[in-house]
């Protein structure tokens, strides 16, 4: 199976700071990529979609880049209702997996 | 609009077998490029992907879980069915029912999820 680590794991930010959240594959998923965003007692949500596209009615500050093993989420200012656990996944290989999360948090 | 909800049981015994029914509208598994998967989180964890049933009824299994799984979908009720064998405490999780559009390969929507503990 195609491995997915995210990094930091958790991650201490201000509203109106810019935050990256990054995913690595073990192997290449080409733009095979996707980011949800999950809150607490909440399904995830769909952010963005082949590693760049925005998903319709996600804000603009979420952008996504990357190809291959090496992926970004970048929030450009954060927000009251951004913190939240991130997730990436990847959906190259049908044996779809997951990335252990990133929660952000306010400092 | 499109709406997923799983429904089983809350409470199962070590060794027995789950059975977990997602009831959806809002589109039907008899057309092309539907698709229906099943991803659970353990308490305080990440997302696992456990498996996916196709509009033409190809069928994947998460590879660590695959002895143990068994996905299946009746199209005429709009629903899809799992079954997980000889259940054990680390299985407890919210179990959640989403559906993916195959050719964009992704999860567009999800159920609420429903919580499965094991235990004796």
């Amino acid at each position: 199976d195609i491995q997915m680590t995210q990094s930091p794991s958790s991650l201490s930010a201000s509203v109106g700071d810019r935050v990256t959240i990054t995913c690595r594959a073990s192997q290449s998923i080409s733009k095979y990529l996707i980011w949800y965003q999950q809150k607490p007692g909440q399904a995830p949500k769909l952010l963005i979609y082949s590693a760049s596209s925005l998903q319709s009615g996600v804000p603009s500050r979420f952008s996504g880049s990357g190809s291959g093993t090496d992926f970004t989420l970048s929030i450009s200012s954060l927000q009251p209702e951004d913190f939240a656990t991130y997730y990436c996944q990847q959906s190259y290989s049908t044996a779809y997996t997951f990335g252990q999360g990133t929660k952000l948090e306010i400092k | 609009q499109v709406t997923l909800r799983e429904s089983g049981p809350a409470l199962v015994k070590p060794t027995q077998t789950l059975t977990l029914t997602c009831t959806f509208s809002g589109f039907s598994l008899s057309t092309s490029d539907m698709c229906v998967s099943w991803i659970r989180q353990p308490p305080g964890k990440a997302l696992e992907w456990l498996a996916r049933i196709d509009w033409d009824d190809d069928k994947y299994y998460s590879t660590s879980l695959k002895t143990r799984l068994t996905i299946s979908k009746d199209t005429s009720r709009n629903e899809v069915f799992l079954t997980m064998t000889n259940m054990d405490p680390v299985d407890t999780a919210t179990y959640y029912c989403t559906r993916i559009l195959a050719s964009r390969q992704q999860i567009d929507y999800w159920g609420q999820g429903t919580l499965v503990t094991v235990s004796s």
